[in-house]
């Protein structure tokens, strides 16, 4: 049985780039979500993705947006970087839809926007 | 919206010794959750609970769901030096909703 497996570890950027973090879910797992850790703070849910479609968003503005594939693996992009982007990107996934207790996490992207 | 807070923020404490935390929200969660996050790891899940009043263990953890709906409780005893990290509570409405955390508790152990 294989985890959550997040790509790349550690990313550098630029402002006003853009930005492509990969996430496939653990073995089993249907269902992806995303969340954004500033530094000394807890994770802030960003979406959750279930068969391919948007389940849910928090208080991100459109342009960070995601995608699902059929392997239930899972991206999330971010264009026109800011500055306060900079953090530790998680992905977690979970059995099915209604099961958010049960988030398995990765180990995260550290992203550094300069 | 909803937001917990965490205290102690941070704690230094001798190998051996037992360790306290606590979690307080805003507003009534259904499932409150206990997260254990190392350096460069995501968090890794301790200990759920799902009923007011329930007082969970899981090894030398223990954690208790407040009676309020609005609280839970981390202890540790006999704290070992693997036991360094940040403790994050959690708590979500339904399965259905949105995990928010709490921001964090980060131990520290001194051998």
């Amino acid at each position: 049985e294989t985890g959550v497996t997040q790509s790349p570890t550690h990313l550098i950027k630029t402002r006003g780039q853009q930005v492509t973090l990969r996430c496939s879910s653990q073995s089993g797992h249907n269902t992806v979500s995303w969340y954004q850790q500033a530094l000394g703070q807890g994770p802030q849910f960003i979406f959750q993705y279930y068969r391919e479609e948007e389940n849910g968003r928090g208080n991100f503005p459109p342009r960070f947006s995601g995608l699902q594939f059929p392997n239930y693996s899972s991206e999330l992009n971010v264009n026109a970087l800011e500055l306060d982007d900079s953090a530790l990107y998680l992905c977690a996934s979970s059995p099915g839809l209604g099961t958010n207790e049960k988030l398995f996490f990765g180990s995260g992207t550290q992203l550094s926007v300069l | 919206g909803q937001q917990l807070n965490q205290s102690p923020q941070s704690m230094f404490i001798q190998e051996g010794e037992d360790v306290s935390m606590n979690c307080t929200s805003s507003s009534i969660f259904n499932t409150w959750l206990w997260y254990k996050q190392d350096p460069g790891e995501g968090p890794v899940l301790l200990i759920a609970l799902y009923k007011a009043g329930e007082l969970t263990s899981n090894g030398r953890l223990t954690a208790q769901f407040g009676i309020t709906r609005k609280d839970s409780f981390l202890n540790i005893s006999a704290s070992i030096p693997s036991d360094v990290g940040i403790y994050f509570c959690a708590g979500l409405g339904t399965s259905y909703d949105k995990v928010i955390f709490g921001p964090g508790t980060s131990l520290s152990v001194i051998p």
